[in-house]
């Protein structure tokens, strides 16, 4: 079965550094999506991407924030100068391009990102 | 009122067992609703979507209120692969894509 892979699996990453975290999407999808989860609490969206531009975000995503599809296949996340609460789980997924908006979202097994 | 909220449990049933869980949502126009499971420190994945005439997958059946805003997960003969945290999942605007996660519920499955 087809699936979403991240890399890496686990970034530690010194205060006010940048990080960028990468994503593979499922080759016939067209959506791709970053969500955050911090340790104890739930799943947070971030970004929606289609078309080569973001189409949803969130409050979370701010001017530290940035995605980008380098080339055909990759899909990254970059945090500009991480912050100590920038630490959590970081999920890609993405989904099939439908009219509705009802097509399941498919996530990546994660980037745990620990800001020291 | 939360977004989507859900008793976060735990659940502790003995194999074998029926167990059933709800889920509320607070805007009325939502239109895709989904449940996932996750287990420790994983990946949210797909259990099943939930559509209006309520759905079965084997061993599990979702139903939607529309009139109530809630939605339940019906698990029939538990086994102990169940122990997860079960998540609702809601696309709260029409037009949208984001997905707004309920803090989940989570299910031990004991023999």
């Amino acid at each position: 079965e087809p699936e979403v892979t991240q890399t890496p699996s686990h970034q530690v990453t010194q205060m006010g550094q940048e990080v960028i975290l990468r994503c593979v999407p499922i080759s016939n999808h067209l959506y791709f999506y970053w969500y955050r989860q911090i340790l104890g609490q739930k799943v947070e969206f971030l970004v929606s991407f289609y078309n080569n531009e973001i189409s949803e975000k969130s409050e979370i995503f701010d001017d530290q924030f940035s995605v980008e599809r380098p080339d055909g296949s990759n899909f990254t996340l970059k945090i500009r100068s991480t912050k100590l609460e920038d630490s959590a789980m970081y999920f890609c997924a993405s989904s099939e391009l439908q009219a509705n908006s009802n097509q399941p979202q498919h996530f990546g097994d994660g980037t745990r990102l620990s800001i020291l | 009122r939360k977004e989507v909220e859900q008793d976060p449990g735990p659940f502790n049933v003995p194999e074998g067992a029926t167990v059933a869980f709800n889920c509320t949502y607070s805007n009325s126009a939502s239109q895709s609703f989904f449940w996932y499971r996750q287990d420790c420190r994983k990946e949210p994945k797909l259990l099943m979507s939930v559509y209006s005439s309520g759905n079965e997958d084997g061993r599990f059946t979702a139903q939607l209120n529309r009139a109530s805003q809630y939605i339940s997960l019906l698990i029939r003969d538990s086994k102990l692969s169940d122990s997860a945290t079960y998540l609702c999942v809601v696309i709260l605007d029409t037009g949208r894509r984001a997905l707004t996660f309920g803090s989940g519920t989570r299910l031990q499955v004991q023999p």
